[in-house]
C-alpha cells in the first residue's frame, strides 16, 4: 500500500506563472489536507477536502489559490500568478473515512519562485 | 499567543543522552501528534496520542489531558535522531491540525 504520493517533489516557476501540485492519498483514504511550510516557519493549514467537496478552506489565501479533489484522480493545489512569497514546501496529508485521527503525510512539494 | 507551544526551540545533545521535548496547548483536543522532519525532507508521524503513554523503540510519548501538556522522550540518543520534532493537535476527529513551531534537535557523536 503506497503512502501519500506528492508530485512534483521540486518545482521552479517564474513570477506570474502557474504552479500545480498533485497529491494522491493513501488507498482507501477520502480525506485530504494541504499544509504550507514557509521558510523558517512552522506548518500552517490551508485546506481540507473530501471527494468532490471542500470541507474547510479557512487557511487558503483569498486570491490565486484553489484546491480540488475530484471523484477520480489526485487532489490538486493550484497557485496562479505565483509570487516570490509563495516559495514554500507544500505538504499533503490524508486520513481514512472512518472516525479517528490517523493521518499520513506525503514527502512534500518544494516550490521555488524565481 | 500560539495555541501550541513547544520547548525548547533548539536542543543540542551528546550521543547517548536522554532527551525531552515539551508541548503545551491551550485548546480542547481529540488527539495530539508528534511528527519528525529531517532537513529538506518529508514529515513522518511518530505518535498519535489521546491519553496516557506510548512507546516505540527508543521513543516515548506521554500526554496529560488535564494539564494540556505532552512530552516526547528519546532514550540513548543517536546522531540519526537529529531532526525537527513537531507537536500538532487536532481539536476534533478528522479536523485540521494546528502545529507548534518545532524543536530543532542536534545530537553530536
Amino acid at each position: 500500500n503506497a503512502g501519500v504520493m506528492q508530485n512534483p517533489r521540486h518545482l521552479v516557476r517564474r513570477r506570474g506563472q502557474e504552479a500545480r501540485l498533485r497529491c494522491s492519498p493513501m488507498k482507501g483514504h477520502s480525506h485530504v489536507y494541504w499544509y504550507r511550510q514557509l521558510p523558517e516557519e512552522g506548518l500552517k493549514f490551508m485546506v481540507y477536502l473530501q471527494k468532490e467537496n471542500i470541507i474547510d478552506e479557512s487557511g487558503m489565501p483569498k486570491e490565486r489559490f484553489s484546491a480540488e479533489f475530484p471523484k477520480e484522480g489526485p487532489s490538486i493545489l493550484r497557485i496562479q500568478q505565483v509570487v516570490r512569497g509563495d516559495s514554500a514546501a507544500y505538504f499533503c496529508a490524508s486520513s481514512p473515512p472512518s472516525i479517528g485521527n490517523t493521518i499520513y503525510f506525503g514527502e512534500g512539494s518544494w516550490l521555488t519562485v524565481v | 499567543k500560539n495555541e501550541v507551544e513547544q520547548s525548547p526551540q533548539n536542543l543540542t545533545a551528546q550521543e547517548g543522552e536522554f532527551i525531552t521535548i515539551n508541548c503545551s496547548y491551550s485548546v480542547g483536543i481529540s488527539a495530539l501528534h508528534w511528527l519528525q522532519q529531517h532537513p529538506g525532507g518529508g514529515i513522518v508521524s511518530l505518535f498519535m496520542l489521546s491519553s496516557g503513554k506510548k512507546k516505540h523503540g527508543r521513543l516515548i510519548a506521554t500526554i496529560n489531558i488535564q494539564e494540556k501538556h505532552s512530552s516526547l522522550h528519546i532514550t540513548a540518543s543517536h546522531p540519526r535522531d537529529s531532526a525537527v520534532y513537531i507537536c500538532a493537535v487536532g481539536k476534533s476527529s478528522g479536523d485540521k491540525l494546528t502545529f507548534g513551531t518545532g524543536t530543532r534537535l542536534a545530537v553530536r557523536p
